[in-house]
């Protein structure tokens, strides 16, 4: 079975420049989040989808910060315009259920450096 | 609201050592909790979990009990191997929210 797949796996950008990060979940998986990892700190919850919906996106940045899920597979989350302290790595997961036990499936992630 | 607290490290071990990892959380009803863990070089990925209280959750030879009294879930294991070496994350799950703690990393040697 593929894992949870995102590209790019580097990224290096000015501040104010924008950047887009692509996910594609396991096949069937229903629910997919967005993390953010600032180095030396444990992932923070951005945006999770449950097929095309939004469940829970209170973490986001919404003045810079959009993610999209059209057809409920894989997703896309834009960083526009970008600052110093979104230097991080990007996780994206994907769950089956989504549910209240359901274990999350990390891809291995995009690190931005925001220069 | 949800938060995790958990051990800072890093915490070096010789090989066959006790290992506890300890963390506790704050959650308003009933979350999930979990142990994942990231290896060097790959991605998160979970390696153990617990659904209510006093469930105990198991892998590999790590154990957490989910302690509700004491609001805990620690992770331990009797004898460390140098492939443990690793970065641990304790997490809860409650309400559509998904909480880290900040990691532990573990260092074993021979």
């Amino acid at each position: 079975e593929a894992g949870v797949a995102q590209s790019p796996r580097y990224k290096i950008i000015e501040k104010r420049q924008s950047v887009a990060f692509w996910c594609n979940p396991i096949s069937g998986h229903a629910t997919l989040y967005w993390y953010q990892q600032i180095l030396g700190q444990g992932p923070k919850l951005l945006i999770q989808f449950q097929n095309n919906g939004v469940v829970d996106d209170s973490q986001l940045p919404k003045d810079r910060f959009s993610a999209e899920r059209l057809k409920g597979v894989d997703s896309t989350l834009k960083i526009q315009p970008a600052k110093l302290e979104d230097s991080a790595v990007y996780l994206c997961a994907s769950s089956l259920d989504g549910g209240l036990a359901g274990e999350q499936f990390f891809g291995p992630g995009t690190r931005l450096t925001v220069l | 609201g949800n938060s995790v607290t958990q051990m800072e490290g890093p915490v070096t071990l010789s090989e066959e050592a006790f290992l506890t990892i300890n963390c506790t959380y704050t959650a308003t009803g009933y979350p999930s909790l979990f142990w994942y863990v990231q290896y060097p070089g790959e991605g998160l990925q979970l390696l153990l979990k617990a659904t209510k209280a006093d469930d105990k959750g198991s892998n590999k030879g790590f154990e957490a009990t989910y302690r509700k009294e004491t609001t805990s879930f620690h992770l331990e294991k009797g004898s460390v191997q140098v492939s443990d070496s690793a970065v641990y994350f304790c997490a809860l799950y409650n309400n559509n929210d998904m909480r880290f703690g900040a990691g532990t990393r573990l260092t074993v040697k021979p």
